[in-house]
């Protein structure tokens, strides 16, 4: 099952803060989180596992709910780069493969 | 150092054509990973090759797709005869690992069937 993202898409100044919110009605083993840029290839941002461990390396944290399977990405002090489309990927288990979502548009301006 | 390298980067073929993308991973890498993005249903997994092997292939449409995995540093994908719907962005992505890793993603090969 494909998992929920929410919002759709979020307007953003400079500096302002967002949320971008990923759900599944399955019990996971990770959430993946990779960011898309208007005609590139996804990039990856962050992996969150069961238990509590964080595998990332930019500048944005997440968490990541298991008891709720759901896992949010905390955008603050947003720059401009930050804009994009920021998709989730669920793990259900273990060495299975990862089910994106839709996908949030964000859209920083100046 | 080199990313995953996709090839052709656009195709424009005509329905009932065979269309062939290819794919070379990140060296070291021993997981692939082919996928399809379309506005209407995002971003889908066809199928996933680990150590040169096809461990996940429910994602491929229907018998019209085949991939292939020779060795570890090359990898196609092939649609026989492509139809409109086939329409989109395929991406070819590779981790060194399993699906739990990381993965790099190539740049795309945009294909329109008309």
């Amino acid at each position: 099952q494909q998992p929920v993202q929410s919002p759709q898409a979020v307007i953003l100044r400079e500096g302002e803060d967002a949320v971008i919110n990923c759900s599944s009605s399955k019990a996971l083993y990770s959430v993946h989180w990779y960011r898309q840029k208007h005609g590139e290839a996804p990039v990856f941002l962050m992996i969150l596992l069961k238990g509590g461990e964080q595998k990332g390396h930019e500048k944005i944290s997440a968490s990541f709910n298991e008891k709720k399977q759901q896992s949010s990405l905390y955008l603050t002090a947003s720059q401009l780069s930050y804009s994009g489309t920021y998709f989730c990927g669920t793990e259900k288990s273990l060495g299975s493969t990862l089910t994106f979502g839709k996908g949030t548009m964000l859209l920083v301006s100046p | 150092d080199a990313g995953v390298i996709q090839s052709p980067r656009h195709e424009v073929t005509e329905m009932g054509q065979e269309v062939t993308l290819r794919c070379k991973p990140i060296s070291g890498h021993n997981s692939l990973f082919w996928y399809r993005q379309t506005m209407m249903r995002g971003l889908e997994l066809l199928i996933y090759f680990n150590n040169n092997v096809p461990i996940d292939d429910s994602g491929m449409p229907e018998d019209r797709f085949s991939a292939k995995m020779p060795n570890a540093s090359f990898s196609t994908l092939k649609i026989q005869p492509s139809e409109p719907r086939d329409s989109a962005v395929y991406f070819c992505a590779s981790s060194f690992g399993g699906t739990w890793a990381e993965q790099f993603f190539g740049p795309g090969t945009r294909l329109t069937v008309l």
